[in-house]
């Protein structure tokens, strides 16, 4: 079935360093991708999303880019903040009603 | 804007007792959605239910049940609560044809 693997965590880093978080897929169809970011005590709210190849979606200085042959979907961002700490969950979306999420990967910004 | 709202933000319950997880959304959505979130494991999704009366098991329906007698409302119920069911549970519904989610703030459930 359809699943998203990314980068395990922690990460820590230092305020205004650059920011990878990687993930990949594996669908049947042509999914829908998302970010998802949880800061703490929170649900999750959507960070951005891609509904097609090449597609680039980008928010608050986040950026993924739908990459179908590397079948990819990472997420940077040049100059982290103390309060982009947080856990981010890429997920994606090829059957209505069926997201499949990452396991998550925690992100600790320090001053 | 859209809004879900979970009922309870904290619950502290005992081995054995009932525990009503409510969720009420405010746009008519129909899709409704129950999952749990659990380091390490993301998201896993319990129920969700279409329509008004209409559910649909998800990964991980063992020891939860669900309802929706009305369109607003959907329900996650622990019939008899264990240990293993300690979590954030978290109530999500669809916004747009491309399955995106909108969450409500979620419910973390300890069961002593």
């Amino acid at each position: 079935g359809d699943s998203v693997t990314q980068m395990e965590g922690p990460v820590t880093l230092s305020e205004e360093a650059f920011l990878t978080i990687n993930c990949t897929y594996t669908a049947t169809g042509y999914p829908s991708l998302f970010w998802y970011v949880q800061y703490p005590g929170e649900g999750l709210q959507l960070l951005l999303k891609a509904t097609k190849a090449d597609d680039k979606g980008s928010n608050k200085g986040f950026e993924a880019t739908y990459r179908k042959e590397t079948t990819s979907f990472h997420l940077e961002k040049g100059s982290v903040q103390v309060s982009d700490s947080a856990v981010y969950f890429c997920a994606l979306s090829d059957v209505l009603n069926d997201m499949r999420f990452g396991a998550g990967t925690r992100l600790t910004v320090k001053p | 804007d859209v809004k879900v709202t979970q009922s309870s933000r904290y619950l502290v319950k005992r081995t054995g007792e009932k525990v009503f997880l409510e969720c009420v959304q405010d746009m008519d959505h129909e899709n409704m959605f129950w999952y749990r979130q659990d380091p390490g494991l993301g998201l896993r999704l319990i129920y969700f239910s279409y329509d008004v009366k209409m559910k649909e098991k998800g990964d991980i329906p063992e020891g939860y049940s669900v309802s929706r007698e009305k369109k607003e409302r959907f329900s996650l119920i622990l019939e008899s609560a264990s240990t293993n069911q300690t979590s954030m549970y978290l109530c999500a519904i669809t916004i747009s044809n491309t399955g995106e989610l909108f969450f409500g703030e979620g419910s973390r459930l300890t069961v002593l």
